[in-house]
């Protein structure tokens, strides 16, 4: 079944703990992207990558790294996560970047307290 | 500066009746419109998508309109049911850098009453 999984789905920390969202496809996309769901302001982008090795900074990259070692991972890191990033976090992949559907993960709920 | 707006939050309407979403963007160098619909406790899920050198696509029940000189699309929804209460975004992509930027509308919610 084709599907990206994020893990994990509900997370509260503390400010300044480091931490990572993971995400995964298995679609065999170039394509993914981290987004954020916030009320009234709809999904921005935070990053994203073109393929292993490419990645860029989308809208709202401030406070947030990502890497992309393999073509079907592409986890989120929050290095010094602060109460700002609470938030609805999900990861899509797409085979023609912004041509055609993007698949999205389930959501990763975080609070940061 | 919002590029791409939904500026109805929420709609409800009958089943059986038609739902009309709509979406404005400012960017006149979008050249792809999608709409994704997004069930609580889920991701997004792609519904239906037009390149601007169309001004109509229809896929089952759903049609998406593009209207590039009021740069409006619109979702119709035909008959609704009420398994398409959810929230639905309209997003647009622009060429950036080698690929395309896609930018979301905040999401309208629509009801579905039986």
């Amino acid at each position: 079944e084709a599907q990206v999984t994020q893990n994990p789905r509900y997370l509260i920390t503390v400010t300044g703990k480091k931490l990572t969202v993971t995400c995964s496809q298995n679609m065999n996309h170039e394509y993914m992207s981290w987004y954020r769901q916030d009320p009234g302001l709809g999904l921005r982008q935070i990053y994203y990558s073109m393929n292993v090795e490419v990645t860029d900074k989308g809208d709202v990259p401030e406070g947030y790294k990502v890497s992309r070692k393999e073509k079907r991972n592409f986890p989120l890191i929050l290095e010094s996560p602060s109460p700002n990033q609470t938030s609805l976090y999900f990861c899509a992949s797409s085979l023609r970047g912004g041509f055609g559907e993007q698949y999205f993960g389930p959501g990763t709920r975080l609070t940061v307290t | 500066d919002q590029q791409v707006k939904q500026n109805s939050p929420s709609l409800s309407v009958q089943e059986g009746r038609i739902s009309i979403l709509n979406c404005d963007y400012t960017n006149s160098m979008f050249d792809y419109f999608l709409w994704y619909k997004k069930y609580p406790a889920e991701g997004p899920t792609f519904l239906i998508s037009i390149s601007s050198i169309k001004d109509k696509n229809e896929d089952g029940r759903f049609t998406v309109f593009l209207n590039k000189s009021a740069k409006h699309l619109s979702l119709h929804i035909v008959p609704s049911q009420p398994g398409d209460s959810a929230v639905y975004f309209c997003a647009a992509s622009a060429p950036a850098g080698g690929y395309q930027k896609v930018t979301f509308g905040i999401g309208t919610k629509l009801q579905v009453i039986p």
